[in-house]
């Protein structure tokens, strides 16, 4: 019963280029999130995704960012032309909304990316 | 705008004891809270939840007290063991709506 995978774990770029993280959700979960996690800070939310639908991008920044979750394959959060303040540990969480279910996600272990 | 306040950067606590971590919100719409726990170089892992209709939860040794009027929720943790040493994350929702707020968290540190 594998949990939330993303990869890879630990990316590194140089200033300018772009990163593209990937994360696939548990099993029989139909919504994905991505939450970044800058230094001696809490999560932040960024987009909530089904099913090559966005949801919610109220947390995503306006430019250089994006993010996917195709009808096959993982979800996907790309940033374009990196910049150091982009370093952080970027997130993925998904659940499986059931009636009566409360919000509760489960998260991957993260990739930390490392803009030099 | 910090919807979502965890004052105590940290916590230390002998093993044994009681441990609470304290949490306040300021959005009245929010109806469903969560807390996370989550250790180094890992994702946050979910640990209890409580709805608004309810002032109390408790799933072994974990508690979670939620007092509306103040907008202020709490973690009990008893007894506190070495292994429960890890960053607590409070999280705070709509329900109906997928986006969770979390708090800036508070590392808990229980010495055995």
């Amino acid at each position: 019963n594998a949990g939330v995978m993303q990869n890879p774990r630990h990316l590194v770029r140089r200033r300018g280029q772009e990163a593209r993280l990937r994360c696939s959700p548990m099993k029989g979960h139909s919504h994905v999130y991505w939450y970044r996690q800058l230094p001696e800070e809490g999560l932040k939310f960024m987009v909530y995704l089904q099913k090559e639908n966005i949801i919610d991008e109220s947390g995503m920044p306006k430019e250089r960012f994006s993010a996917e979750f195709p009808k096959e394959g993982p979800s996907i959060l790309r940033i374009q032309q990196v910049v150091r303040g982009d370093s952080a540990a970027y997130f993925c969480a998904s659940s499986q909304r059931t009636s009566g279910s409360g919000n509760e996600q489960f998260f991957g272990p993260g990739t930390r990316l490392t803009v030099l | 705008d910090q919807q979502v306040k965890q004052n105590s950067p940290s916590l230390s606590v002998q093993e044994g004891r009681i441990s609470i971590l304290n949490c306040d919100y300021t959005n009245s719409m929010f109806d469903y809270f969560l807390w996370y726990k989550k250790y180094p170089a890992e994702g946050p892992t979910f640990l209890i939840s409580i709805s608004s209709i309810k002032d109390k939860n408790e799933d072994g040794r974990f508690t979670v007290f939620l007092n509306k009027s103040a907008k202020h929720l709490s973690l009990h943790i008893v007894p506190s063991q070495p292994g429960d040493s890890a960053v607590y994350f409070c999280a705070a929702s709509v329900r109906g709506y997928q986006k969770v707020t979390f708090g800036i968290g508070t590392k808990l540190q229980v010495i055995p």
